[in-house]
């Protein structure tokens, strides 16, 4: 059974064109986490929320911003995506000092 | 800055071989460790955790932690091409909900 579930699976959207990615989980973990990962690197926090308690990376770009509305939710928006933005984004959750459960991930593309 | 290292390979093993993966962590507080396998186009999967220093074996996979120098390391017994992949280390700090990531060794494995 998926427990952390991201939709949708790939992302097609075009330079300049909002996207919104989703992020669902059924283990109730307070942390929620996403990551942009770009090929043969290691996956890049770009925030995390600790219940609605929003982090953010100092390096993430304005251009990404998130929103937890709930427990079980957490979306990532990319308000004006460029050509760089292309990349997997992966979503993560971990309860307290537990290790961090992926989702499948999002491959967004940009036209 | 807390830093995880990692040799980026590609280390070859040939089939039913020994793999011997290798990480170093900078932060001395950091508390808990982690080993993500990954396969290409995938998100990261979770092997093992160690939290201790010594060994933990999960069937073919053993987790080895030395606190003192600053190591972890990740024992792959009897390698089959299916473990042909990209090993993420992770480091947490006990307490703190960000986890640091190694870059990844890509393991090939040759039937």
């Amino acid at each position: 059974d998926a427990m952390v579930i991201q939709n949708p699976r790939y992302q097609v959207t075009q330079f300049g064109k909002p996207v919104t990615l989703s992020c669902s989980q059924t283990l109730n973990h307070n942390v929620m986490y996403w990551y942009q990962q770009k090929s043969s690197q290691a996956p890049k926090l770009l925030f995390h929320y600790y219940d609605k308690d929003f982090n953010n990376e100092a390096d993430t770009p304005d251009n990404f911003q998130s929103r937890r509305p709930n427990t079980s939710f957490c979306f990532l928006d990319i308000r004006s995506p460029g050509l760089g933005d292309a990349a997997m984004y992966l979503c993560a959750t971990s309860g307290q000092d537990q290790p961090q459960h992926f989702g499948d991930g999002t491959r967004l593309s940009i036209l | 800055q807390k830093e995880v290292e990692q040799n980026s390979g590609p280390l070859s093993v040939p089939e039913g071989a020994i793999a011997s993966l290798n990480c170093t962590y900078s932060d001395r507080v950091s508390q808990s460790f982690f080993w993500y396998r990954q396969y290409s186009g995938k998100s990261p999967e979770l092997i093992m955790s160690i939290y201790s220093n010594g060994d933990k074996e999960d069937g073919r996979f053993t987790a080895q932690l030395n606190k003192a120098s600053q190591y972890v390391s990740l024992l792959i017994r009897d390698s089959q091409p299916s473990d042909s992949a990209t090993y993420l280390c992770a480091v947490k700090t006990l307490g703190f909900n960000k986890f640091y990531f190694g870059s990844g060794t890509k393991l090939n494995v040759k039937p």
